[in-house]
């Protein structure tokens, strides 16, 4: 059980696009979502705490006009890193919560982003 | 702000020997401390929690202990096995249903364990 997916799993964009990234969880109802990013041989740094219907939780110097969480169900939560740059390229992880009583967060797989 | 302090950053020990992690955290309202274990490239995984009203679990080879007082809990990992490489992290944070779960996390442990 607790399983999350995240798709895709690596991305190539040029830079000035819009990249989306979906994080589902797949045999739970995940009241809370959060994103982090990771860089090579470091720890997760938070970006964002999203919950289901309503607007994400930003963490200090996240611009939330670039990434933008969206959490429209209690199982599908999506980033999309608009216009795109090569500095925005990274390990994108989401993680899954119940919440409440059970604050354990299930962690997606990944996605690596280039930006070229 | 919150913070997460953990050491080592690296971990180097004989298979069988013993490995122990160590985290401190700033915030002393966290309640939830989980341990995570990322092999290269993967997801973390979840390998044991504790919360703020048990001092120590334990889990066949895996044991997590808690001191609130000094705001530091540890990871003990006993009988080591080479399979048990990988970047370990240690998070604080709030559970509750009036909290939002959100989770600081240390810095990582590489731990190489030689056959």
């Amino acid at each position: 059980g607790a399983v999350v997916s995240q798709h895709p799993s690596w991305v190539i964009c040029k830079s000035g696009t819009s990249v989306k990234i979906e994080c589902r969880s797949l045999d739970f109802q995940a009241t809370t979502m959060f994103w982090y990013r990771q860089f090579p041989k470091q720890s997760l740094m938070l970006m964002a705490t999203s919950n289901e219907g309503s607007k994400a939780t930003y963490e200090q110097g996240v611009e939330k006009d670039k990434f933008l969480i969206n959490h429209a169900s209690l199982t599908l939560s999506t980033l999309t890193v608009t216009s795109a740059h090569p500095e925005d390229s990274s390990f994108y992880i989401c993680s899954a919560s119940q919440g409440g009583r059970s604050p354990t967060q299930y962690f997606g797989p990944g996605t690596r982003l280039l930006v070229l | 702000g919150e913070n997460v302090e953990q050491h080592p950053s690296t971990l180097s020990v004989q298979e069988g020997d013993s490995a122990v992690i160590k985290c401190t955290y700033s915030d002393s309202a966290s309640n939830y401390f989980p341990w995570y274990k990322q092999e290269l490239g993967k997801r973390p995984q979840l390998i044991i929690d504790i919360r703020s009203n048990v001092g120590e679990k334990k889990d066949q080879r895996i044991a997590v202990t808690l001191n609130k007082t000094a705001k530091h809990f540890s990871l003990h990992i006993t009988e080591t096995q080479p399979e048990d490489s990988a970047v370990y992290f240690c998070a604080a944070g709030l559970g509750g249903s009036s909290n939002t779960g959100k989770l600081i996390f240390g810095q990582g442990t590489t731990l190489q364990v030689k056959p």
